[in-house]
C-alpha cells in the first residue's frame, strides 16, 4: 500500500501562509493525492486534491512535485480557524482510503 | 444535500449487548467507509463497500459485522465488544473513483462499559 509520511507538527503565526509537506515516494501512477482536515472533535474536511497539475481552491492550494513523490499544501492566510490535524491521503482504484499519522497545525495569534 | 448522517452520536454498550450504528447519504455515492478512531490518533481504515459489495475488510475481529442493505446506507452491527473498541466511529462516502473526494460524518463515540 502507497504511504504517506508528514510532520508531526507545525507552528504558524495567524495571517501568516503555511506550507505543509508530505512525502509519498511509492506513489503509483493512478493515485490522487487528497488532503483533508479534521478539526477537535469532528469528522475530517475535505481540502483540495490533484493528480500532477497545481490546484488552487477558495481553502488552499496544492503543489505536486514533478516525480510526484512528494506534495506541498499551502494555506495561503492562516487563520485560528485553521488549527487542525491536516492528513495527505492517496486514493487509488483500488478502493482503500487510508490515513497517515498527519500534521498538527497550530496557529498563534 | 452533501451530508453524510452518522447515528447515534453517542453510544454506551455493555460487553454482552448487540447494537448497531447507522450511516445515511443521499449523494449518489457508490463508495461507503467505516473507519474507527482512537483518541488523538488517526482514523483506521475498518471496511470499504463498493456498489453495495464489501471489497475491503482490514481484518477487523468478526465481532464488528458491516451490512450494506442499499446504496445509501451503511450499518456497523456490534456484538460482544471490549471496553478497547471503544473510539469515535466514523462514516464516509465518496464516489468509487480515485478522482472524488469523499465527505465524512460526524462519528458515533462509543464507550463500552
Amino acid at each position: 500500500d502507497a504511504k504517506t509520511t508528514q510532520p508531526n507538527s507545525m507552528e504558524s503565526n495567524e495571517e501568516e501562509p503555511v506550507h505543509l509537506p508530505c512525502n509519498h515516494s511509492t506513489i503509483s501512477g493512478t493515485d490522487y493525492i487528497h488532503w483533508y482536515r479534521q478539526l477537535p472533535s469532528q469528522g475530517p474536511e475535505y481540502v483540495i486534491h490533484g493528480l500532477t497539475s497545481n490546484v488552487n481552491n477558495r481553502m488552499a492550494s496544492l503543489a505536486i512535485a514533478e516525480d510526484r513523490k512528494s506534495s506541498t499544501l499551502i494555506l495561503h492566510r492562516a487563520t485560528l480557524r485553521d488549527a487542525a490535524v491536516y492528513y495527505c491521503i492517496l486514493k487509488g482504484s483500488w478502493g482503500k482510503f487510508q490515513f497517515g499519522a498527519g500534521t498538527q497545525v497550530v496557529v498563534t495569534p | 444535500d452533501t451530508e453524510v448522517t452518522q447515528t447515534p452520536k453517542h453510544l454506551v454498550m455493555g460487553m454482552t449487548n448487540k447494537k448497531s450504528l447507522k450511516c445515511e447519504q443521499h449523494m449518489g455515492h457508490r463508495a461507503m467507509y467505516w473507519y474507527k478512531q482512537k483518541a488523538k490518533k488517526p482514523p483506521e481504515l475498518m471496511f470499504v463497500y463498493s456498489y453495495e459489495k464489501l471489497s475491503i475488510n482490514e481484518s477487523v475481529p468478526s465481532r464488528f459485522s458491516p451490512e450494506c442493505p442499499n446504496s445509501s446506507l451503511l450499518n456497523l452491527h456490534l456484538h460482544a465488544l471490549q471496553p478497547e473498541d471503544s473510539a469515535l466511529y466514523l462514516c464516509a462516502s465518496s464516489q468509487a473513483r480515485p478522482a472524488d473526494e469523499a465527505f465524512f460524518g460526524q462519528g458515533t463515540r462509543l464507550t463500552v462499559v
